[in-house]
């Protein structure tokens, strides 16, 4: 089973909903991440978690908003989907350590018509 | 001027070749560094750790210059399936006096090998 996990991994939908992308992690990290990817752009950081309690922007958090509701638990909404929020999002973990690395979810592809 | 910066290619180079990428960061407090690999439309996934001394895992070298503030790879013998977008990562300290430490991605290397 994969270690870090997203749902939906494909969505689709119309300008103004209400989205909310799901990521659940088996690694016992505390650490968790929401990014979004761009063709050309690469990684950008929208919220991250250091533990239960502790939620930060990223640099790009307008329009998003997140969750931790468990250790293993990290939702990202998007209230009101606009269409250059098609994306691909990325879930990932990690521990706490200076020398830990990311490790990252399969990905949701998000498009917003 | 970008944290993490590296030449996004694309590097179209023949099977058998060697390549070499290099990555450049700002921040001299950064801790660590890593190299990941992301195949199109998949997630990134860690190629290797990135140590002081240099390390090699099989076909594949890094090294760190701290001096000049760089990291590389180098790729011997490519193969086909080395084609991908490579990443460096590079985790820094967000403060001098703070153990709260950030990662970050550079926006990646396109390689794309030919038979």
């Amino acid at each position: 089973d994969a270690d870090v996990t997203q749902t939906p991994r494909n969505r689709i939908t119309k300008t103004g909903k209400r989205i909310m992308l799901e990521c659940s992690q088996t690694k016992g990290h505390d650490r968790m991440y929401w990014y979004r990817q761009d063709p050309g752009l690469g990684l950008r950081l929208i919220y991250y978690s250091f533990d239960v309690k502790d939620i930060n922007k990223g640099e790009i958090s307008d329009g998003y908003s997140v969750s931790r509701q468990a250790q293993a638990k990290f939702s990202l909404s998007l209230e009101s989907a606009i269409p250059n929020q098609t994306a691909l999002y990325f879930c990932a973990t990690s521990g706490s350590g200076t020398t830990d690395t990311q490790y990252f979810g399969p990905g949701t592809r998000l498009t917003v018509l | 001027r970008k944290e993490v910066e590296q030449d996004p290619g694309p590097f179209n180079v023949p099977e058998g070749a060697t390549v070499a990428f290099n990555c450049t960061y700002s921040n001299s407090a950064s801790q660590s560094f890593f190299w990941y690999r992301q195949d199109c439309r998949k997630e990134p996934k860690l190629l290797m750790s990135v140590y002081s001394s240099g390390n090699e895992d099989g076909r594949f070298t890094a090294q760190l210059n701290r001096a000049s503030q760089y990291i590389s790879l180098l790729i011997r013998d490519s193969k086909l399936s080395d084609s991908a977008t490579y990443l460096c990562v590079v985790n820094m300290l967000s403060f001098p006096d703070s153990s709260a430490s950030k990662i970050i991605f550079g926006s990646g290397t396109r390689l794309s090998i030919r038979p």
